[in-house]
């Protein structure tokens, strides 16, 4: 089945660094992919929506300049936090449209094992 | 209208037991509907999915149950074991290339022995 590769699983990071997180899908070309925050004991909120070759569609509220999103090719997509701070700590998931993985039906959504960022 | 609803937020099951959780939607564009389960510290990972042309699917001991007309969708875990103890989300989005996911809150279910 198709499978999304994230990393790196946990990263600690002092405050005013960046940080990347690399998403990449293993065994399918993946044009679209997703990126989620999600908060403890939360649900996953979309950040961006990033497709090959273009540039990424934020949500609302989410600020571009701190969240950098790169899709370069059609396996890999990066998620750059700049300037991190504390408040930038959270759990970062990405999810790529994946073939065959829809549950029954055509396309669904293969989610990758999540990244902790920690920013002291 | 982007919204689905889920409940209930958490859910103690005794081992054996059936798990039910609920969601609604208000966006009748949406027409695809899966369920995630997530472990602590990992990524959602699919368990089963619906499209509204029909009304309930079933895999396993897991079972989706739809009703278009009240826009309402709901999980059902039968013989519910220790090892279903998760968080579980329900989605809903357009069938598309590029449309996005839409996320329910999440219920964290436990399965006592």
């Amino acid at each position: 089945g198709a499978v999304v590769s994230q990393h790196p699983s946990r990263v600690i990071c002092k405050s005013g660094t960046s940080v990347k997180i690399e998403c990449r899908s293993l065994d399918f070309q993946a044009t679209t992919m997703f990126w989620y925050r999600q908060f403890p004991k939360k649900s996953l909120m979309l950040m961006a929506t990033s497709n090959e070759g273009s540039k990424a569609t934020y949500e609302q509220g989410v600020e571009k300049d701190k969240f950098l999103i790169n899709h370069a090719s059609l396996t890999l997509s990066t998620l750059t936090v700049t300037s991190a701070h504390p408040e930038d700590s959270s759990f970062y998931i990405c999810s790529a449209r994946s073939p065959g993985q829809g549950g029954g039906y055509g396309y669904g959504y293969t989610f990758g094992s999540g990244t902790r960022l920690t920013v002291v | 209208q982007q919204q689905v609803k889920q409940s209930p937020q958490s859910l103690i099951v005794q081992k054996g037991g059936i798990s039910i959780i609920n969601c609604a939607y208000e966006n009748t564009a949406f027409d695809y509907f899966p369920w995630y389960q997530q472990f602590p510290g990992k990524g959602p990972a699919l368990l089963i999915a619906i499209r509204p042309d029909v009304s309930e699917k079933k895999e396993g001991r897991f079972t989706i149950s739809f009703n278009k007309s009240a826009k309402q969708f709901s999980l059902h875990i039968m013989d519910s074991q220790p090892g279903d103890s998760a968080t579980y989300f329900c989605a809903a989005s357009i069938y598309g290339a590029t449309n996005k996911l839409i996320f329910g809150t999440g219920t964290l279910l436990a399965v006592q022995p």
